[in-house]
């Protein structure tokens, strides 16, 4: 069964850094592009950040250019997310995300990050 | 970027309704388009992907079609559990861009 399980998030001041992971499990990580999406309760779905599936190309929404990392340990079938100068409006839940290419896309249950001082 | 614009942003409807929710893209995207439910508190789920294709363990009652730039969800007969916020997404390119989401009201 595929599983995406993200970790780390959490509560964090304005200015701060937090680090994000997603495990996956049940299919071929290597061989799909992944993404974060992210949530403000209540509200719309917002597409943060992607990557191909050798890593060797990233992507990111204006809202996170310069600010935010992705990245990916094939061998550890792990997707990564740094998030630094966090701001209130990055507040948000956050979902690991597997592209479809082709195939049905999956996501994980999501992760709260909270900034707030 | 590529805009995706849903309508209805919000729908009343009853069980045993047939319900129609469009998506538009602001480009041409083939059939790169996804359809999701999401319920409060939970993760979005997968309704459609390719524009037309129903993923294993999703009810027949769903359906997606179109390709290009117009796009339509259908659930043939609403059951009391479809109530819920319905999304677009398309992913031809990067930024990946959502649809603004349909409410489905009793």
């Amino acid at each position: 069964e595929m599983q995406l399980l993200e970790s780390g998030g959490g509560l964090v001041q304005p200015g701060g850094s937090l680090r994000l992971s997603c495990a996956a499990s049940g299919f071929t990580f290597s061989s799909f592009g992944m993404s974060w999406v992210r949530q403000v309760p209540g509200r719309g779905l917002e597409w943060v950040s992607g990557i191909s599936a050798s890593g060797g190309a990233t992507y990111y929404a204006d809202s996170g250019k310069g600010r935010f990392t992705i990245s990916r340990d094939n061998s550890k079938a792990t997707l990564n997310f740094q998030m630094n100068s966090l701001r209130v409006e990055d507040t948000a839940v956050y979902y690991c995300v597997k592209e479809g290419d082709g195939h049905p896309p999956h996501w994980g249950l999501g992760t709260l990050v909270t900034v707030s001082s | 970027d590529i805009q995706m614009t849903q309508s209805p942003s919000s729908l009343s409807a009853s069980v045993g309704d047939r319900v129609t929710i469009t998506c538009r893209a602001s480009q041409h995207i083939s059939n790169w388009l996804a359809w999701y439910q999401q319920k409060p508190g939970r993760a979005p789920q997968l309704l459609i992907y390719a524009a037309s294709y129903l993923p294993a363990g999703v009810p027949s009652r769903f359906s997606g079609s179109g390709s290009g730039t117009d796009f339509t969800l259908t659930i043939s007969s609403l059951q009391p559990e479809d109530f819920a916020t319905y999304y677009c997404q398309q992913s031809t390119a990067f930024p990946r861009t959502f649809g603004q989401g349909t409410r489905l009201e009793i």
